[in-house]
């Protein structure tokens, strides 16, 4: 089945604690993105990665990292310096001037 | 800064009225422009997408497009309660060896029964 992966779909942050959010596709794709969305708000761009390997900010990375060591898997860690991480975050892919696409989503939440 | 711009809404509209969302974009080089549907607590899923100017339909869509005055808008007929979502209108920006999508905010529609 081919798509887009991202688990879990809900995640829970103590203070002071890194998460990694999973994203996994199949769909052959060069390009994967990270998204965050708050409440009532459009998408902001956190990283993207073009091609394995390598990976460029976003317009809002502060708090962020991320890995490209494989084309398939994209993951987004959200670090204790992201002092206000609760939000949906989103994955995507595409190719060249192609839509993206968009996984499921996770729910992050602070304990 | 490159910017994408819809009303946040709501827009309502009644059942089987024809509901109308804009769009206006500053990048002027952008070639390609979608539409997504975005349900409350759910990811984005693409609708339309548009590269050339005028119009282009898909059963009860219909985008449109303007490069000349960089807008680009969503036509819904015969609207359902089914199509009460945020709609969220995405421009794609070439940096050279890098394409980002610019999101708008989205417009929120409200279809009355």
């Amino acid at each position: 089945d081919g798509g887009i992966t991202q688990s879990p779909k809900y995640l829970f942050r103590k203070e002071g604690q890194n998460v990694t959010l999973s994203c996994e596709q199949n769909l052959n794709h060069d390009a994967m993105y990270w998204y965050r969305q708050d409440p009532g708000q459009g998408l902001r761009l956190i990283y993207y990665s073009q091609i394995v390997n390598d990976f460029q900010k976003g317009d809002i990375a502060e708090g962020y990292s991320v890995s490209r060591e494989k084309k398939e898997s994209f993951p987004l860690t959200v670090t204790s310096a992201q002092k206000n991480p609760t939000a949906f975050y989103l994955c995507a892919t595409g190719q060249g001037n192609q839509p993206q696409h968009f996984g499921d989503g996770t729910r992050l939440s602070i304990l | 800064q490159k910017e994408v711009e819809q009303n946040s809404g709501p827009l309502s509209v009644p059942e089987g009225a024809i509901a109308s969302l804009n769009c206006t974009y500053s990048d002027r080089v952008s070639q390609s422009f979608f539409w997504y549907r975005q349900y409350s607590g759910k990811s984005p899923e693409l609708i339309m997408s548009i590269y050339s100017n005028g119009d282009k339909e898909d059963g009860r869509f219909t985008a449109q497009l303007n490069k000349a005055s960089q807008y680009v808008s969503l036509l819904i007929r015969d609207s359902q309660p089914s199509d009460s979502a945020t709609y969220l209108c995405a421009v794609l920006s070439y940096g050279g060896a890098t394409n980002k999508l610019i999101f708008g905010t989205g417009t929120l529609l409200a279809v009355q029964p």
